[in-house]
């Protein structure tokens, strides 16, 4: 069974432009959840998508968003980037909840 | 709201030692406790979870935890170490049912470093 893939894995942006990451879970997976990881913050979560509506969003400004496509395939979308928002984001995806979550390799954003 | 405190930001060990990576939670709560190990360059892969039941949790790789509701702790422990378990250890707690929709609360991570 395929695991959760993450495009791009690698991306390079200008302060200023906006961003999209496509993540695509596991076959049968309904649930779609994005973190970033800083060195600084650490793990945080960003949001949680379950057949193709939002649950949760974590303490993040508006400038994050996201969405899911009827095959559970998910992107997340920052817009105006700024300089903290270079991380690792990371996505997982479940049956249903946190007790069996996979995670992708994650996508690298560099803002300069 | 709930936090995940590691203790230790980095812990080097000899190989073949014994090793304990701490975590402590706060909670008003009931929990589901979960530890993730990350390798460099790569997403997170679970190691084990406490939901309910036994507090001793065995996982992959040799590693268990114990889940210690007074303490409030979930320590990762493993008898042996090998120079591939050099990695990034992750603690984290969701509360609530576990449906999914809060996410997951992660520690600031513990760096294992095995000596050879």
């Amino acid at each position: 069974k395929a695991g959760v893939t993450q495009t791009p894995r690698y991306l390079i942006k200008t302060r200023g432009q906006q961003v999209t990451l496509s993540c695509s879970p596991i076959s049968g997976h309904r649930s779609v959840s994005w973190y970033q990881q800083t060195p600084g913050q650490g793990l945080q979560f960003l949001f949680e998508y379950f057949s193709e509506t939002q649950r949760n969003k974590g303490n993040f400004p508006g400038r994050f968003s996201g969405r899911q496509f009827s095959n559970s395939r998910s992107e997340m979308n920052v817009s105006t980037l700024e300089l903290g928002d270079s991380a690792l984001y990371l996505c997982a995806s479940s049956l249903g909840g946190v007790v069996e979550q996979y995670f992708g390799p994650g996508t690298r954003l560099t803002v300069t | 709201a709930q936090s995940v405190t590691q203790l230790d930001s980095q812990v080097p060990v000899f190989e073949e030692a014994p090793v304990e990576l701490r975590c402590n939670y706060s909670s008003s709560v009931s929990v589901y406790l979960f530890w993730y190990v990350q390798y460099p360059n790569q997403g997170l892969q679970l190691l084990l979870k406490y939901l309910s039941g036994s507090t001793l949790v065995k996982g992959i790789n040799g590693f268990e935890a114990e889940f210690n509701k007074s303490q409030t702790s979930f320590h990762l422990r493993k008898p042996s170490v090998h120079i591939s378990d050099t990695a990034e250890y992750f603690c984290a707690v969701s509360v609530g049912s576990g449906g999914g929709a809060d996410g997951l609360t992660f520690g600031k991570g513990t760096h294992l470093i095995i000596q050879p």
